[in-house]
């Protein structure tokens, strides 16, 4: 199965352009990259997506490579409510299931 | 706007006892998916159903049963409970089965075994 790998946890200060990255090693071929937030007692929810290259919406940037074997999630100028888990799916290239990452704590300090 | 709605929210059962958890999503999406999250395991998916009618293992299986009833509902049986089913569980959905179409998730039951 594909291995993903993030750091367990990042802590920031509120203003602060924060940076994680997720490494996928085995992503299946076609399949987009997705991250996901969670807030404690509740569901994950979607932030964005990319295939390749960059991509932009309004709450973050998502950084691929050419090699697509990781992904970087960019949260500009946090705030204390992006205090959070962040998760990244990706599709194992050998078996084409859905893999999440062991997801990254950020903690936002004032 | 309820979107994945998941019952119960919590529950406790004695190994060996018999559980259906429910979901059903408004949304008329094709594509539904059953995970449990474990702490420091992230998310992991146990089964999942492209579309009505179809259903498919993920990534832990083993000790559950799936049902997509209809387009709008996927129920995940525990037929005999045991203590590392502990877990929160989460059912999702997506327009289709693509990693291209985001998933919505529902607010989690969260399951203990004694």
């Amino acid at each position: 199965l594909a291995k993903t790998t993030q750091p367990i946890s990042m802590d920031s200060y509120e203003g602060q352009e924060v940076n994680i990255t997720c490494s996928h090693n085995n992503i299946a071929t076609n399949d987009y990259i997705t991250w996901y937030q969670q807030f404690p007692s509740q569901g994950p929810r979607f932030i964005i997506q990319g295939y390749k290259t960059k991509v932009t919406n309004e709450v973050a940037s998502l950084f691929i490579p050419a090699d697509r074997k990781s992904s970087t999630l960019s949260l500009p100028r946090v705030s204390l409510s992006d205090t959070a888990v962040y998760y990244c799916l990706v599709g194992d290239h050998n078996t084409d299931k859905l893999i999440f990452g062991t997801g990254t704590r950020l903690q936002v300090f004032p | 706007n309820a979107g994945v709605t998941q019952t119960p929210k919590f529950q406790v059962l004695k190994t060996g006892q018999s559980m259906t958890l429910q979901c059903a999503q408004d949304m008329n999406h094709n594509s539904m998916y059953w995970y449990r999250q474990d702490p420091g395991m992230g998310l992991r998916l146990i089964y999942y159903s492209a579309s009505e009618g179809t259903t498919d293992k993920g990534e832990v299986p083993n000790g559950y049963n799936v049902s997509r009833l209809n387009k709008r509902e996927f129920s995940l049986r525990l037929e005999s409970a045991a203590p590392s089913q502990t877990s929160v569980y989460f059912c999702a959905s997506s327009e289709t089965g693509a990693l291209n179409q985001p998933q919505h998730f529902g607010d989690g039951t969260r399951l203990s075994i004694l």
